[in-house]
C-alpha cells in the first residue's frame, strides 16, 4: 500500500492553520498514524485510528479521513511545532510511510 | 516506565554483518510485538521488520533474506542480525514497541549503520 503525503514541505508562521494530506492507494479503513520528528529524535505519536489524538498531544492537533485521504491539521501553528511529519498505514504489511512534509519557519 | 535502548551501529564494509541491539525496560518484549523502522541519512521513514509474541516474522522486501529479527526474553532485549549488508542499508535503525491497540507510541533513540568501504 503506497501512501502520498502532500506537500513534502511548506512555509508557514506562528498562528496559521496548517493541512497535511495523505492518499492511500488502496483502502485501508482507519489504520493510519501520524508522527512528528524533530531532527536527530525518534518519531512521536501524535495521532491513532486517523482520528484518535494520542495523550499528551496539544488539542490543536487533529486528523481525519475522507475515504482513503487522510489530513493532519494544526489548528494554530507554534514555534514547538516545526518539525518532520510523517503518516503511515498499519492496514497490511510491508507497513509504509508517507514520505514525510517538512514544516518550516516563513 | 517504558525504555528502548539501540546500540551496535557500526561502520560496516559493503557484505558485512551487523546485529543491532534494543534493550527494554518498563514491560516484557515477551508480551508485544517488536519492529524495527530505518531512516536513511536525509530521507523518510521506512518499516523494516516485525516479530509477534508467538515468533511470527515479517519483513520488507529490501530485506527479506539478509536480515534477521530475534527477541531473547530473558535479556527482555530484541536484535536485528544483518548480513550481506550494502550502502543503501545506511540509516538510522529505530526499534519501537507496539501497544495492544496495534500502534507505536514507545521508540528508542536510533542507532547508526553505516556501510561503506
Amino acid at each position: 500500500i503506497q501512501l502520498t503525503q502532500s506537500p513534502s514541505s511548506l512555509s508557514a508562521s506562528v498562528g496559521d492553520r496548517v493541512t497535511i494530506t495523505c492518499r492511500a492507494s488502496q483502502g485501508i479503513n482507519n489504520f493510519l498514524a501520524w508522527y512528528q520528528q524533530k531532527p536527530g529524535k525518534a518519531p512521536v505519536l501524535l495521532i491513532y485510528a486517523a482520528s484518535i489524538l494520542q495523550s499528551g498531544v496539544p488539542p490543536r492537533f487533529s486528523g481525519s479521513r475522507s475515504g482513503t485521504d487522510f489530513t493532519l491539521t494544526i489548528s494554530s501553528l507554534q514555534p514547538e511545532d516545526f518539525a518532520g511529519y510523517y503518516c503511515q498505514q498499519l492496514q497490511s504489511y510491508p507497513l509504509t510511510f508517507g514520505g514525510g512534509t517538512k514544516v518550516e519557519i516563513k | 516506565e517504558v525504555q528502548l535502548v539501540e546500540s551496535g551501529g557500526d561502520l560496516v564494509q559493503p557484505g558485512g554483518s551487523l546485529r543491532l541491539s534494543c534493550a527494554a525496560s518498563g514491560f516484557s518484549v515477551t508480551n508485544y510485538y517488536m519492529t524495527w523502522v530505518r531512516q536513511a541519512p536525509g530521507k523518510g521513514l521506512e518499516w523494516v521488520s516485525i516479530i509477534y509474541t508467538g515468533d511470527n516474522t515479517f519483513y520488507a522486501d529490501s530485506v527479506r533474506g539478509r536480515f534477521s529479527i530475534s527477541r531473547d526474553n530473558s535479556e527482555n532485549t530484541l536484535y536485528l542480525q544483518m548480513n550481506s549488508l550494502r550502502p543503501e542499508d545506511t540509516a538510522v535503525y529505530y526499534c519501537a514497541k507496539r501497544e495492544h491497540n496495534g500502534y507505536y507510541l514507545s521508540w528508542g533513540q536510533g542507532t547508526l549503520v553505516t556501510v561503506s568501504s
